[in-house]
């Protein structure tokens, strides 16, 4: 398909376990980005990347929560340790180039993970 | 620290009648705002944007207004559709870009037929 998608759309973990979140963004696609979603609540931005690049995590949690784009392409985020306030739909959303305030964000349907 | 509000999390309205849907910011540094669609099960859709430098920006049945002194910005709908139901989220990013959007909680609109 040519929009964001997102693997798995659902994801049950014990407390303590670690999870892989992953995001395939639109192809060709610069810039791509990753928000939490707590219920009831907007998306929270977390981190953003520049092709392979890490420019901003400020928006990170906690250290338990690492993301990666190695190849500029593909990213997956990572919950280590898991808790239960980590439950919430993450949201993976990517733009051609993230630079320029007319340049739209994209986002795919979200994994909604919940920590029992 | 909510900087971003949607007070309103519904909204009803009838078919063919106006819908607004309103949002509050308390971040003087935000230049660019965005309103963004979101069906059940989907990731939210970008709807229409405004600068920072503008009140009004129109794109069809959708039109956002900008208040820059009272800090709000609206969206309306019209004529509403059955299928603008939806929640709808505000956004503001500051600095010119949208690498850090501000997102409000979301508010739902139903429209009824």
């Amino acid at each position: 398909g040519a929009g964001v998608s997102q693997s798995p759309r659902y994801k049950v973990a014990k407390r303590g376990q670690d999870v892989a979140l992953r995001c395939d963004p639109i192809s060709g696609h610069v810039s791509l980005f990753w928000y939490q979603q707590a219920l009831g609540q907007g998306p929270e931005f977390l981190t953003y990347f520049q092709n392979e690049a890490q420019l901003d995590k400020s928006g990170l949690p906690s250290d338990r929560f690492f993301a990666e784009r190695p190849e500029g392409s593909v990213s997956t985020l990572k919950i280590q340790r898991t808790q239960q306030e980590d439950s919430a739909v993450y949201l993976c959303a990517s733009s051609s180039s993230g630079l320029g305030p007319t340049d739209t964000q994209y986002f795919g349907p979200g994994t909604r993970l919940t920590v029992l | 620290d909510q900087q971003v509000k949607q007070n309103s999390p519904s909204l009803s309205v009838q078919e063919g009648r106006i819908s607004i849907l309103n949002c509050d910011y308390t971040n003087s540094m935000f230049d660019y705002f965005l309103w963004y669609k979101k069906y059940p099960a989907e990731g939210p859709t970008f709807l229409i944007s405004i600068s920072s430098i503008k009140d009004k920006n129109e794109d069809g049945r959708f039109t956002v207004f900008l208040n820059k002194s009272a800090k709000h910005l609206s969206l309306h709908i019209v004529p509403s559709q059955p299928g603008d139901s939806a929640v709808y989220f505000c956004a503001a990013s500051a600095g010119g870009g949208n690498n850090d959007m501000r997102f409000g909680a979301g508010t739902r609109l139903t429209v009824k037929p």
